[in-house]
């Protein structure tokens, strides 16, 4: 059984850097595709980016100045730095393993990042 | 960029059924996802690829999409399926994923 673990600092101070880490067990990170995606509080969802299979990286086009992503195959882990963050990137970020039709198939139980000095 | 378009909210009283719409020009010609999150809780696949379910979803979840509108709807509502819906596309033309705002299902 597929199980996706987000994990980093809660708190981050504004302009910093933002660093999540997405462990993955029962599943391969070189197989599948793989995204990040965030919720404010009391908002909606908001699609960041994903990696594929490959290591072919896809983002927001309004995050795309900001973000990167990347894996560990040895660690079978995925990342996401997200630069020069401010209040509203505080968010529930969530990471998940698409099917083949883009849909989110298996999710983490998200981790919450607050940004704040 | 592609934009999908839901209504806030929903109301329906138990054992009717809801339906839930997704906006967006051209939505017949892609794929639809549908996701169901509770409080404090990750998003839920409950269709996928318009009308497609998930093992473990329920028969009273369904999917359609026609058009520039796709609808999921919940037969025999029960009070455990207040939520909020999420709709979601991969929009081939960018290679990118678009959510729908949310609507939020009240079981009255």
């Amino acid at each position: 059984q597929v199980q996706l673990q987000e994990s980093g600092p809660g708190l981050v101070k504004p302009s910093e850097t933002l660093s999540l880490t997405c462990t993955v067990s029962g599943d391969s990170v070189s197989s599948y595709y793989w995204t990040w995606i965030r919720q404010p509080a009391g908002k909606g969802l908001e699609w960041i980016g994903g990696i594929s299979a490959s290591g072919t990286t896809y983002y927001s086009p309004s995050l795309k100045s900001r973000v990167a992503m990347s894996s560990d195959t040895s660690k079978n882990q995925i990342f996401v730095r997200l630069t020069s963050v401010t209040a509203a990137d505080t968010a529930v970020y969530y990471c998940a393993r698409e099917g083949p039709w883009g849909e989110g198939r298996v999710w983490g139980q998200g981790t919450t990042v607050t940004v704040s000095s | 960029s592609y934009v999908l378009t839901q209504p806030p909210s929903v109301s329906v009283a138990p054992g009717e059924t809801a339906r839930i719409t997704c906006g967006g020009k051209n939505l017949g010609t892609q794929g639809v996802h549908w996701y169901q999150q509770k409080p404090g809780r990750a998003p839920v696949l409950v269709i996928f690829f318009d009308s497609d379910r998930p093992s473990g979803i329920p028969e009273r979840f369904s999917g359609s999409n026609s058009g520039n509108t796709a609808t999921l709807s919940i037969s025999r509502v029960e009070a455990g399926d207040e939520a909020d819906y999420y709709c979601q596309v991969w929009d081939r033309t960018s290679d990118l994923r678009v959510f729908g705002g949310g609507t939020k299902l009240t079981v009255l």
